[in-house]
């Protein structure tokens, strides 16, 4: 079956550090592709999203490009601030399966000043 | 900008008794979902749910389980006799499919199960 694949964590930083979460995925048709954030106390909130092959989600710095060759859905931030610090999931989706998600086991990333 | 909310935050039940965690999706959204999270472990699907019935249902969701939207607005989930197991997170979400490409769920901040 379909499964998502992400480093494990925890990934300490200090700020203005580059960031890079590698994600990858197993799927028997052509998926789309989510960055989930779930900041401390708080629910799953969509980050970026891709529904393509080179296709590249960004959001509030953030970029993932769907590789279909590699089966790669890396999440990467050039500089990163404190309030980053938070759960991410790499999680994707396909149409014959109601659109449901399918999440990685997340990565908790902290962000030291 | 419009959200899913869910009560109550945190739902502390006896095990073998029943319970009902409440969700109001996004209201033009039509798809819905639920999902569980146990402490320290990932995000599960359990439940989707199109047209006032179960499109698709994980393992998890057995017959203990069930979903309702008794009134157009609300989207339940109901655990009949609770088990110590079921103790995790419970998101629930919703999405307006777009006909040619996937729109993207918005997810509630959770309601936190402990069974006792």
């Amino acid at each position: 079956g379909d499964s998502v694949t992400q480093m494990e964590g925890p990934v300490t930083l200090s700020e203005e550090a580059f960031l890079t979460i590698n994600c990858t995925y197993t799927a028997t048709g052509y998926p789309s592709l989510f960055w989930y954030v779930q900041y401390p106390g708080e629910g799953l909130q969509l980050l970026l999203k891709a529904t393509k092959a080179d296709d590249k989600g960004s959001n509030k710095g953030f970029e993932a490009t769907y590789r279909k060759e590699t089966t790669s859905f890396h999440l990467e931030k050039g500089s990163v601030q404190v309030s980053d610090s938070a759960v991410y999931f790499c999680a994707l989706s396909e149409a014959d399966s109601s659109y449901k998600l399918i999440f990685g086991s997340g990565t908790r990333l902290l962000v030291r000043p | 900008e419009p959200e899913v909310t869910q009560t109550p935050s945190h739902q502390v039940t006896q095990m073998g008794q029943e319970v009902i965690l409440r969700c109001v999706p996004i209201s033009n959204h039509l798809y819905f979902y639920w999902y569980r999270q146990i402490l320290g472990q990932k995000v599960e699907f359990l439940v989707s749910f199109y047209n006032n019935e179960i499109s698709e249902k994980s393992e998890i969701f057995d017959d203990q389980f069930s979903v309702e939207r008794p009134d157009g607005s609300n989207f339940t989930l109901k655990i009949r006799s609770t088990k110590l197991e079921d103790s995790a997170m419970y998101f629930c979400a919703s999405s307006e499919r777009g006909r040619f490409y996937n729109q993207p769920q918005h997810f509630g901040d959770g309601t936190r199960l402990s069974i006792l």
